[in-house]
């Protein structure tokens, strides 16, 4: 079983404020790594999938970036929404394998 | 496409019942995967399966618990006999062969056992 932490846990900001997260996973053997986004009451829904190190991905006001070597992932929301309320999950896989190990998320609750 | 669908979307047993849970994934993906999402545990995948063959079942919390992949279009988790520790909602997931794939994941069966 991997070790992925994810940080803040929870984090309150308000509306208009630009916001980031960070996920941690084992650097060895790695081979992608996934972000989610998940509202209450709904599924995860995916945001990006990374693969190379120093990789950058940008959705609209989120975006995201990738340290493989060290282990780690930034996921950041600009100007941040009430709409951009949810738990954002990542989850590396390794070994070339499909199979993800999910972090305990972030939970981002934006006030209007 | 319907996307990846899961019945019923709710249950609700009795101790000691058998509970069945069905998943349909996106046609085209040759992967499954079925999750169990608790408060203490946040998200965890219990079994995959790759081309309907079961490749990982280590998360299957004990024997209680099966999962069969009969065809590319349908699977089921059983759970028999069930307990109040496995109210949950259950989660399928589907995705292409590939670990850079993203998963796609069903609506949820919200499982209360009594």
């Amino acid at each position: 079983i991997l070790n992925v932490e994810q940080s803040p846990q929870s984090l309150h900001v308000q509306e208009g404020d630009s916001t980031n997260f960070t996920c941690s996973f084992p650097s060895s053997n790695f081979y992608a790594l996934h972000w989610y986004r998940w509202e209450t009451a709904k599924s995860p829904e995916a945001l990006f999938v990374m693969t190379l190190n120093g990789d950058e991905k940008k959705k609209g006001r989120i975006s995201a970036t990738l340290n493989t070597k060290e282990g780690y992932s930034y996921l950041y929301i600009k100007g941040s929404q009430p709409e951009d309320s949810a738990t954002y999950l990542c989850a590396p896989a390794h070994n070339a394998g499909n199979m993800l190990t999910f972090g305990g998320g972030t939970r981002l609750m934006v006030k209007p | 496409d319907a996307g990846v669908i899961q019945s019923p979307r709710h249950e609700v047993t009795e101790m000691g019942q058998e509970v069945t849970l069905r998943c349909k994934p996106i046609s085209g993906h040759n992967s499954l995967f079925w999750y169990r999402q608790t408060m203490m545990r946040g998200l965890e995948l219990l079994i995959y399966f790759n081309n309907n063959v079961p490749i990982d079942d280590s998360g299957m919390p004990e024997d209680r618990f099966s999962a069969k992949m009969p065809n590319a279009s349908f699977s089921t988790l059983k759970i028999q006999p069930s307990e109040p520790r496995d109210s949950a909602v259950y989660f399928c997931a589907s995705s292409l062969r590939e670990g850079r794939s993203e998963q796609f994941f069903g609506p949820g069966t919200r499982l209360t056992v009594l």
